[in-house]
Formats: C-alpha cells, sequence, structure tokens
C-alpha cells in the first residue's frame, strides 16, 4: 500500500513566521512531488512541484525533496493570513506517463495576525 | 476561461437513484481523473483515463463509471446512490508529456458537492 503521510495539524504561526510543512512517503520509487493548497469549499491549487533532491523557491515558498529519507517539506516565509489553508502533499507514482497522484490527508495551517 | 470545469456545482438526491456529473478541460490535456474527498478532507483517486487507457481504483465500486465522450471530457456516471458517496468529486486533468518538467501536474475543477439523502 503507497501511503503519504502528512501531520494533519492544526499548524499555528504567527504572521511573518516561517511555516514549515512536512511529508513522508513510502513508495521509493517515487519520481515527482507535488505541494497543493486548499481552501475551505475551494478545490486544490498546485503550490510547486518538484522533481530533483535539494530545494527549489517560489517567492515565499521553498521545496525541499530528499530522496534517500523519502522526505519532501514545504517552507512558507513571511506567512500571511491568507496562507491559512490545508496543504496537501502529492507524490506521483508513475512519474512520466499517466499519473497516479498519491495524496496526504493534508496538514492544516493557521497564521495568525 | 475557466480550465478545469464541472457541473453541477451541487447535486441533492435521493438514494437508489442514478446521477452523472460532467468534467471539461480545454487545456488540451491527455489525462483527465475523477476524483473523491471525503468528510475527512481525504483526496483519494477514482480513475484516470486518456485515449489509451482507462485506469480504475480497484476500490471504487462498480456503480461508478467513467464516460468519455472525446479528450476534452471525462464525466462521472453514479448509479444506485448510496448514503456513502456524499462527498465532494473533484475532476483534474494534466498534460502527461513524459520528460517535461510539470507535465504530470494535475489541475483540478471547483468540485461538485454531491448529497446523498
Amino acid at each position: 500500500q503507497k501511503e503519504v503521510e502528512q501531520n494533519s495539524g492544526p499548524l499555528s504561526v504567527p504572521e511573518g513566521a516561517i511555516a514549515s510543512l512536512n511529508c513522508t512517503y513510502s513508495d521509493r520509487g517515487s519520481q515527482s512531488f507535488f505541494w497543493y493548497r486548499q481552501y475551505s469549499g475551494k478545490s486544490p491549487e498546485l503550490i510547486m512541484f518538484i522533481y530533483s533532491n535539494g530545494d527549489k523557491e517560489d517567492g515565499r515558498f521553498t521545496a525541499q525533496l530528499n530522496k534517500a529519507s523519502q522526505y519532501v517539506s514545504l517552507l512558507i516565509r513571511d506567512s500571511q493570513p491568507s496562507d491559512s489553508a490545508t496543504y496537501l502533499c502529492a507524490v506521483n507514482i508513475n512519474s512520466g506517463s499517466q499519473g497516479n497522484l498519491i495524496f496526504g490527508k493534508g496538514t492544516k495551517l493557521s497564521v495568525k495576525p | 476561461d475557466t480550465a478545469v470545469s464541472q457541473t453541477p456545482k451541487y447535486l441533492v438526491t435521493q438514494m437508489g437513484n442514478d446521477k452523472s456529473i460532467k468534467c471539461e478541460q480545454n487545456l488540451g490535456h491527455d489525462t483527465m481523473y475523477w476524483y473523491k474527498q471525503d468528510s475527512k478532507k481525504f483526496l483519494k483517486i477514482m480513475f484516470s483515463y486518456n485515449n489509451k487507457e482507462l485506469i480504475i481504483n480497484e476500490t471504487v465500486p462498480n456503480r461508478f463509471s467513467p464516460k468519455s465522450p472525446d479528450k476534452a471530457h471525462l464525466n462521472l456516471h453514479i448509479n444506485s446512490l448510496e448514503l456513502g458517496d456524499s462527498a465532494v468529486y473533484f475532476c483534474a486533468s494534466s498534460q502527461d508529456t513524459p520528460g517535461l518538467a510539470g507535465g504530470d501536474t494535475q489541475y483540478f475543477g471547483p468540485g461538485t458537492r454531491l448529497t446523498v439523502l
């Protein structure tokens, strides 16, 4: 059973702080990794994808991947109240072909003004 | 200019009925998907489909069937609805170009909230 694990939270951080969201996955053959943000009552929207070990930065967001440890994380710098949402980690176990995303259960982030 | 659209947004129906949810994408993507998000917000793949292959999650009851009239549409038909089918159903699509960074990124529709009474 291929699994993606996330701490369900809620994770509460003050405005302006760094929020750190973590995810582990079980399938060592996984090739591509995604972070989605989902506001309550809305659909998941892509924040970032990452394929290679190391860091990938996009604005206030940094994704970190460590395939040896089967670990992917998302850092949100200068957190804003508008970042309050559920963050879904997803792993594609069939990268490059008909995709098969396995989602974690999500971490709920709350940014307090 | 919505990328992935679904209709209806809300669907309330009686147990035992048959219903369909429609999905359309104008991104020119090759693969489309259906997901179910339950009350605990767990998002789980039901089907993935392109013009070559339909992959069915083995846990999906055969009361659920995807129907694709063309590459841009993947509808979900549900027979004999049960209380446990109440959930939000999301359609998604991806380009799935091998070797293209981000090519397997999936883009989601707005969701259909199904309530079975």
